[in-house]
């Protein structure tokens, strides 16, 4: 049980904003919420993660809900290099094992 | 910086014959590493997890098993294989439970 509910595809245009959606309803106080993105014939690759406060990388930007039941991963300009799969996943802050429970993500495409 | 290797990257082994995948991660010490399965169109299934040396857990019950003889070395095997498990094999690190794993680029075994 992947805990996390994603859209099964979304689509973009190059050189535009994306915002991924992630709802994970039945999150605790202390689940972090991890992104990891999986180009075909790969292995899955970081993304971005958080807690409770709005997080920035060179990725990717990661805006969490005040009540913490959803999430948005945004990717500030997509381009053809960001079209893959995007998974959404819970991870208990305390455990010392961290696994990962991947659903079936989001595939994003992205058109020039 | 921290690198992980896997080899090989494709495998095509008959039924009923042994099956030994290795993993390395270097630049880190003590690192948690994971072995996970992915089916032909479908999402990640985490088969194993180590916190240390000699220390394996299982999280599905098949016909695989995975050893850490050293620090930083993680081994999938199986003695017989069987036509399910085909599929792509990823071993990850991570630095502890709630950090972000970091993914090998995978072997594509088939079974014939």
């Amino acid at each position: 049980d992947a805990k996390t509910t994603q859209p099964n595809s979304m689509e973009s245009n190059e050189e535009e904003p994306v915002h991924l959606p992630c709802n994970h309803s039945t999150i605790s106080g202390t689940d972090y919420i991890h992104w990891y993105r999986q180009l075909p014939s790969q292995g899955p690759e970081y993304v971005i993660h958080g807690l409770t406060s709005n997080v920035n990388n060179r990725m990717a930007s990661l805006a969490i809900a005040e009540d913490r039941k959803s999430s948005t991963l945004i990717l500030h300009r997509a381009t053809l290099r960001d079209a893959a799969v995007y998974y959404c996943i819970r991870i208990y802050y305390g455990g010392s094992q961290g696994n990962l429970i991947f659903g079936k993500g989001t595939k994003l495409s992205v058109k020039p | 910086s921290q690198t992980i290797h896997q080899w090989p990257a494709t495998l095509v082994q008959p039924v009923g014959s042994p099956l030994s995948l290795e993993c390395t991660v270097e630049g880190t010490s003590n690192p948690n590493l994971y072995w996970y399965r992915q089916a032909a169109g479908r999402g990640l299934q985490l088969l194993f997890y180590s916190v240390g040396i000699g220390q394996i857990s299982s999280e599905v019950p098949q016909n695989l098993s995975a050893s850490r003889p050293q620090d930083r070395q993680f081994i999938l095997s199986s003695k017989k294989l069987l036509l399910s498990d085909s599929g792509f094999y990823l071993c990850a690190w991570s630095g502890s439970g709630n950090q972000p794993q970091h993914f090998g680029d995978g072997t594509r075994l088939s079974i014939l």
